[in-house]
């Protein structure tokens, strides 16, 4: 397993399309998260699944953003009618349940909207 | 809610040791993580701590945990120029996800 693998590492876009991301975790970890992170902010939580059961959305996402695991394996991350506030790097992890095992990150996804 | 506090830049000479601090508010956080992040790359989990240790060594890297004051600490031993970039702390919430710092970005004067 090379670890958390994120498709397409960069994404430009025009304001209104839509765009998905994908998401391949390390496939023991059960747990899979998607956060955002903006230039000199930490990463900001938007969801996250145990399995292919969708635990956890953040309040900033909005009804734009919809994220899938199925099969508990891969996840996507689909955002409509993109936005220029939209852009950003869109960072997957996955970990094992529990604490003490910590996240393992992907490279991310970069994405601007023009 | 709960919050985690790093101050925003830390500048060391090449050679020295360096220092990068975090506050947090969570009591009944149980895992503290430091992880690294490069120009234009991922999270990489540097190391961790267990909310029962006070002190873990790993090579260059001391991570010191304050209980009480809810303080964390990395000191990265001997800095070397690879060692620029940003240093984020996250601590575990109740149910194991992660809160985050905004991250200290370590500059390395040569």
């Amino acid at each position: 397993d090379t670890g958390v693998s994120q498709d397409p590492r960069h994404k430009i876009t025009k304001r209104g399309q839509n765009v998905t991301f994908r998401c391949d975790p390390i496939s023991e970890h059960n747990r899979l998260y998607w956060y955002r992170q903006t230039l000199g902010q930490g990463p900001e939580f938007l969801t996250y699944f145990q399995n292919e059961a969708q635990l956890e959305k953040s309040r900033l996402l909005s009804d734009r953003f919809s994220a899938e695991r199925p099969k508990g394996s891969f996840s996507t991350l689909e955002i409509q009618r993109t936005e220029q506030g939209d852009s950003a790097m869109y960072l997957c992890a996955s970990s094992r349940t529990g604490g003490g095992y910590g996240y393992t990150f992907g490279s991310g996804t970069r994405l601007t909207v023009v | 809610g709960e919050d985690v506090e790093q101050s925003l830049f830390l500048s060391v000479r090449e050679g020295d040791s360096s220092v990068i601090n975090c506050t947090y508010t969570d009591s009944s956080s149980t895992y503290l993580y430091w992880y690294k992040q490069e120009p234009g790359a991922g999270l990489q989990l540097l190391t961790y701590i267990f909310s029962n240790m006070d002190m873990k060594q790993d090579q260059r890297l001391t991570v010191l945990l304050n209980k009480k004051d809810k303080h964390l600490s990395l000191r990265i031993a001997d800095t070397q120029t690879g060692d620029s970039a940003i240093y984020f702390c996250a601590v575990t919430d109740s149910n194991y996800q992660l809160i985050w710092g905004a991250g200290t970005k370590l500059i390395i004067k040569p």
